[in-house]
């Protein structure tokens, strides 16, 4: 069974940095790209970063481009999302997703993310 | 950047109707679309793939058709546990993008 659970949420001032952990099991990792998806209190969804398998290729919403970093490590199947110059708008429901041929299949439960001062 | 323009983004409806919603494209996406059910407090969950495929153990009175910009979901005849939020994923390039929602609700 696919298991996604992410960690790393909390209370951060605005300009702050935040990292956010996803670890994996239940599948082979290093197999899958994996995205990270948002949703603000109240608001839509909003899809924010992806990466491949092997990390290599790395894409991001204009919104985070400059400001927000996914990684991976393979031998620890674990996603993360280095998150710096926070912003109160940032304050969201983090989820992080696997990809099955570009698609968003599997996702964890979330972790919520509140950017106040 | 592909927009998704979903319509309606809310609507109310009883046990039994048939319901359509639907997502638009800015431009095409071949079939490079996803339709998600989402609950109060739960992650999404995904229904249809590659825009009319219906996803394993999904039951079969949800379908979904389109192709290149225009796209809907059909409920055929709602359920009480099908009072949920959808949307639509496009797939096709990055920047991905969510269609905004539509709020299904009990009439």
């Amino acid at each position: 069974e696919v298991q996604l659970l992410e960690s790393g949420g909390g209370l951060v001032q605005p300009g702050g940095s935040l990292r956010l952990s996803c670890a994996a099991s239940g599948f082979t990792f290093s197999s899958y790209a994996m995205s990270w998806v948002r949703q603000a209190p109240g608001k839509g969804l909003e899809w924010v970063s992806a990466i491949s398998g092997s990390g290599g290729s790395t894409y991001y919403a204009d919104s985070v481009k400059g400001r927000f970093t996914i990684s991976r490590d393979n031998s620890k199947n674990t996603l993360y999302l280095q998150m710096n110059s926070l912003k109160t708008e940032d304050t969201a429901v983090y989820y992080c997703t696997r990809l099955v041929l570009q698609q968003l299949v599997d996702w964890g439960q979330g972790t919520l993310v509140t950017v106040s001062s | 950047d592909i927009q998704m323009t979903q319509s309606p983004s809310s609507l109310s409806a009883s046990v039994g109707d048939r319901v359509t919603i639907t997502c638009r494209a800015s431009q095409g996406i071949r079939n490079d679309l996803g339709w998600y059910q989402q609950k109060p407090g739960k992650a999404p969950k995904r229904l249809i793939y590659a825009a009319s495929s219906l996803q394993s153990g999904v039951p079969s009175r949800f379908s979904g058709s389109g192709s290149g910009t225009e796209f809907t979901l059909t409920i055929s005849s709602l359920q009480p546990e099908d009072f949920a939020t959808y949307y639509c994923l496009q797939h096709n390039s990055y920047p991905r993008t969510f269609g905004q929602g539509t709020k299904l609700e009990i009439k």
